[in-house]
Protein backbone atom coordinates (compact mmCIF):
# COMPACT_ATOMS: atom_id res chain seq x y z
CA UNK A 1 0.00 0.00 0.00
CA UNK A 2 1.16 3.36 -0.86
CA UNK A 3 2.85 5.68 1.88
CA UNK A 4 2.66 9.08 3.22
CA UNK A 5 6.12 9.55 5.16
CA UNK A 6 7.14 12.03 7.49
CA UNK A 7 10.38 13.38 9.06
CA UNK A 8 11.70 13.99 11.58
CA UNK A 9 9.15 11.71 13.72
CA UNK A 10 10.05 14.30 16.45
CA UNK A 11 11.58 17.61 16.78
CA UNK A 12 12.07 19.88 20.26
CA UNK A 13 12.43 23.04 19.58
CA UNK A 14 12.86 26.33 21.22
CA UNK A 15 10.26 28.89 21.45
CA UNK A 16 10.61 31.68 18.51
CA UNK A 17 12.44 29.19 16.78
CA UNK A 18 11.87 28.29 12.84
CA UNK A 19 11.00 25.04 12.26
CA UNK A 20 10.12 22.98 9.03
CA UNK A 21 8.21 19.48 8.72
CA UNK A 22 8.26 17.22 5.92
CA UNK A 23 6.49 14.75 4.02
CA UNK A 24 6.57 13.13 0.87
CA UNK A 25 2.74 12.09 -0.25
CA UNK A 26 1.66 10.03 -2.58
CA UNK A 27 2.93 10.24 -5.47
CA UNK A 28 0.81 11.39 -8.51
CA UNK A 29 -1.42 13.35 -6.54
CA UNK A 30 -2.91 17.12 -6.85
CA UNK A 31 -4.51 17.29 -3.38
CA UNK A 32 -2.12 17.55 -0.10
CA UNK A 33 -3.16 18.64 3.32
CA UNK A 34 -2.08 19.36 6.58
CA UNK A 35 -3.47 18.29 9.44
CA UNK A 36 -2.68 18.41 13.89
CA UNK A 37 -3.50 17.22 16.58
CA UNK A 38 -2.95 18.86 20.17
CA UNK A 39 -2.26 15.73 22.74
CA UNK A 40 -5.52 14.44 23.70
CA UNK A 41 -7.57 16.47 21.16
CA UNK A 42 -9.24 15.87 17.76
CA UNK A 43 -7.54 15.92 14.59
CA UNK A 44 -7.94 19.29 13.02
CA UNK A 45 -7.31 20.40 9.01
CA UNK A 46 -4.74 23.27 8.92
CA UNK A 47 -3.82 23.41 5.01
CA UNK A 48 -4.95 21.93 1.66
CA UNK A 49 -2.41 22.24 -1.11
CA UNK A 50 -3.71 21.98 -4.43
CA UNK A 51 -1.90 22.10 -7.50
CA UNK A 52 1.29 24.12 -6.07
CA UNK A 53 -1.15 26.56 -4.32
CA UNK A 54 -2.74 26.63 -1.18
CA UNK A 55 -6.57 26.05 -1.60
CA UNK A 56 -8.30 26.75 1.58
CA UNK A 57 -6.55 27.30 5.25
CA UNK A 58 -7.96 26.98 8.68
CA UNK A 59 -8.56 29.89 10.98
CA UNK A 60 -5.28 28.31 12.79
CA UNK A 61 -3.04 28.56 9.49
CA UNK A 62 -1.79 32.14 10.49
CA UNK A 63 1.20 34.54 9.17
CA UNK A 64 3.47 31.88 10.91
CA UNK A 65 2.93 29.08 8.85
CA UNK A 66 3.42 28.33 5.44
CA UNK A 67 3.64 25.55 2.91
CA UNK A 68 5.57 24.64 0.00
CA UNK A 69 6.63 21.87 -2.46
CA UNK A 70 9.95 22.62 -2.84
CA UNK A 71 11.41 20.41 -5.32
CA UNK A 72 8.03 18.80 -6.98
CA UNK A 73 7.65 15.52 -4.42
CA UNK A 74 8.53 16.86 -0.98
CA UNK A 75 5.68 19.02 0.93
CA UNK A 76 6.67 21.21 3.69
CA UNK A 77 4.89 22.68 7.04
CA UNK A 78 7.16 25.65 8.14
CA UNK A 79 6.06 27.31 11.60
CA UNK A 80 8.48 30.75 11.65
CA UNK A 81 8.30 31.68 15.46
CA UNK A 82 6.76 29.04 17.08
CA UNK A 83 5.03 29.24 20.47
CA UNK A 84 4.45 27.01 23.18
CA UNK A 85 1.04 26.51 21.80
CA UNK A 86 2.34 24.87 18.43
CA UNK A 87 3.51 21.62 20.40
CA UNK A 88 1.43 19.13 18.44
CA UNK A 89 1.19 16.49 16.29
CA UNK A 90 1.32 17.38 12.88
CA UNK A 91 -0.23 15.29 10.12
CA UNK A 92 0.67 15.21 6.46
CA UNK A 93 -2.02 12.80 4.09
CA UNK A 94 -2.93 12.73 0.75
CA UNK A 95 -5.85 10.59 -1.05
CA UNK A 96 -4.37 7.73 -2.95
CA UNK A 97 -6.52 8.18 -6.14
CA UNK A 98 -10.33 10.49 -7.11
CA UNK A 99 -12.33 9.77 -4.62
CA UNK A 100 -10.60 8.12 -2.15
CA UNK A 101 -10.18 8.47 1.46
CA UNK A 102 -7.29 10.26 3.19
CA UNK A 103 -4.22 8.34 3.79
CA UNK A 104 -2.11 10.08 6.65
CA UNK A 105 1.77 9.90 7.58
CA UNK A 106 2.69 9.34 10.69
CA UNK A 107 2.99 12.29 11.96
CA UNK A 108 6.15 14.58 13.39
CA UNK A 109 6.03 15.62 16.77
CA UNK A 110 6.38 18.95 17.58
CA UNK A 111 8.04 20.06 21.08
CA UNK A 112 7.72 23.90 22.06
CA UNK A 113 9.95 24.27 24.91
CA UNK B 1 -18.24 24.91 16.55
CA UNK B 2 -18.27 21.38 16.67
CA UNK B 3 -19.37 20.25 13.48
CA UNK B 4 -18.48 16.69 14.34
CA UNK B 5 -18.88 14.87 18.01
CA UNK B 6 -18.57 11.52 19.60
CA UNK B 7 -19.88 11.84 22.73
CA UNK B 8 -18.09 8.99 24.54
CA UNK B 9 -15.04 9.34 25.64
CA UNK B 10 -14.47 5.66 26.35
CA UNK B 11 -15.68 2.66 25.83
CA UNK B 12 -15.09 -0.68 27.14
CA UNK B 13 -15.98 -4.46 25.84
CA UNK B 14 -15.21 -7.90 26.39
CA UNK B 15 -13.50 -9.53 23.38
CA UNK B 16 -15.58 -11.27 21.22
CA UNK B 17 -18.74 -8.69 21.83
CA UNK B 18 -20.08 -6.30 19.82
CA UNK B 19 -17.90 -2.77 20.11
CA UNK B 20 -20.36 -0.01 18.97
CA UNK B 21 -19.20 3.81 18.55
CA UNK B 22 -21.25 6.51 17.82
CA UNK B 23 -21.04 9.80 15.97
CA UNK B 24 -23.23 13.12 15.95
CA UNK B 25 -23.02 15.98 12.97
CA UNK B 26 -24.88 19.42 12.96
CA UNK B 27 -24.11 20.05 9.44
CA UNK B 28 -26.81 18.66 6.61
CA UNK B 29 -24.67 19.34 3.60
CA UNK B 30 -21.66 16.89 4.64
CA UNK B 31 -22.12 13.96 2.03
CA UNK B 32 -19.13 11.42 2.93
CA UNK B 33 -17.98 10.15 6.54
CA UNK B 34 -15.09 8.20 7.51
CA UNK B 35 -13.81 6.03 10.20
CA UNK B 36 -10.06 6.14 11.45
CA UNK B 37 -8.53 4.46 13.97
CA UNK B 38 -5.18 5.46 15.67
CA UNK B 39 -2.66 3.94 17.64
CA UNK B 40 -0.31 6.31 19.65
CA UNK B 41 2.41 7.95 17.78
CA UNK B 42 0.70 6.87 14.63
CA UNK B 43 -0.93 8.75 11.92
CA UNK B 44 -5.15 8.32 11.62
CA UNK B 45 -5.46 5.32 9.66
CA UNK B 46 -8.55 4.37 6.96
CA UNK B 47 -11.19 2.05 8.56
CA UNK B 48 -14.38 2.25 6.26
CA UNK B 49 -16.17 4.81 5.00
CA UNK B 50 -20.00 5.83 3.84
CA UNK B 51 -21.65 7.86 1.09
CA UNK B 52 -24.80 9.92 2.54
CA UNK B 53 -26.93 8.15 -0.33
CA UNK B 54 -26.38 4.81 1.38
CA UNK B 55 -27.19 3.91 5.48
CA UNK B 56 -25.19 1.19 5.55
CA UNK B 57 -21.73 -0.21 4.59
CA UNK B 58 -20.01 -3.15 5.70
CA UNK B 59 -16.17 -4.78 5.20
CA UNK B 60 -15.35 -7.58 7.24
CA UNK B 61 -16.12 -7.19 11.34
CA UNK B 62 -16.32 -3.57 10.20
CA UNK B 63 -19.89 -1.92 9.73
CA UNK B 64 -20.80 1.87 9.38
CA UNK B 65 -24.58 2.96 9.95
CA UNK B 66 -25.81 6.34 8.19
CA UNK B 67 -29.01 7.52 9.76
CA UNK B 68 -29.32 10.85 8.01
CA UNK B 69 -32.33 12.53 9.20
CA UNK B 70 -30.70 12.06 12.63
CA UNK B 71 -27.08 13.18 11.28
CA UNK B 72 -26.21 10.16 13.06
CA UNK B 73 -23.40 7.23 12.41
CA UNK B 74 -22.00 4.44 13.84
CA UNK B 75 -19.48 2.24 13.58
CA UNK B 76 -19.96 -1.81 14.83
CA UNK B 77 -17.40 -3.77 15.13
CA UNK B 78 -18.02 -7.39 15.45
CA UNK B 79 -16.76 -9.61 17.18
CA UNK B 80 -14.36 -7.08 19.22
CA UNK B 81 -10.74 -8.43 19.32
CA UNK B 82 -7.72 -6.99 21.85
CA UNK B 83 -5.86 -5.75 18.41
CA UNK B 84 -9.41 -3.32 17.98
CA UNK B 85 -7.95 -0.79 21.16
CA UNK B 86 -7.24 2.23 19.75
CA UNK B 87 -9.12 5.93 19.90
CA UNK B 88 -11.08 6.27 16.70
CA UNK B 89 -12.53 9.43 15.17
CA UNK B 90 -15.38 9.79 12.83
CA UNK B 91 -14.75 12.37 10.31
CA UNK B 92 -16.85 14.40 7.37
CA UNK B 93 -15.84 15.74 4.21
CA UNK B 94 -16.57 19.49 4.17
CA UNK B 95 -18.06 19.47 0.19
CA UNK B 96 -17.57 23.77 0.84
CA UNK B 97 -14.11 23.74 -0.65
CA UNK B 98 -11.38 20.97 -0.73
CA UNK B 99 -13.17 18.02 1.15
CA UNK B 100 -11.12 18.38 4.04
CA UNK B 101 -11.90 16.09 6.79
CA UNK B 102 -13.76 17.79 9.98
CA UNK B 103 -12.90 15.23 12.59
CA UNK B 104 -14.51 14.14 16.20
CA UNK B 105 -13.22 14.48 19.56
CA UNK B 106 -12.55 10.61 19.46
CA UNK B 107 -14.28 7.38 21.73
CA UNK B 108 -10.70 5.18 22.97
CA UNK B 109 -12.12 1.83 22.75
CA UNK B 110 -10.53 -0.93 24.75
CA UNK B 111 -11.22 -4.67 24.39
CA UNK B 112 -10.62 -6.94 27.24
CA UNK B 113 -9.40 -9.97 26.91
Amino acid sequence: EPEVTQTPSHQVTQMGQEVILRCVPISNHLYFYWYRQILGQKVEFLVSFYNNEISEKSEIFDDQFSVERPDGSNFTLKIRSTKLEDSAMYFCASPTGPNSPLHFGNGTRLTVT
Amino acid sequence: DQQVKQNSPSLSVQEGRISILNCDYTNSMFDYFLWYKKYPAEGPTFLISISSIKDKNEDGRFTVFLNKSAKHLSLHIVPSQPGDSAVYFCAASDPSGTYKYIFGTGTRLKVLA
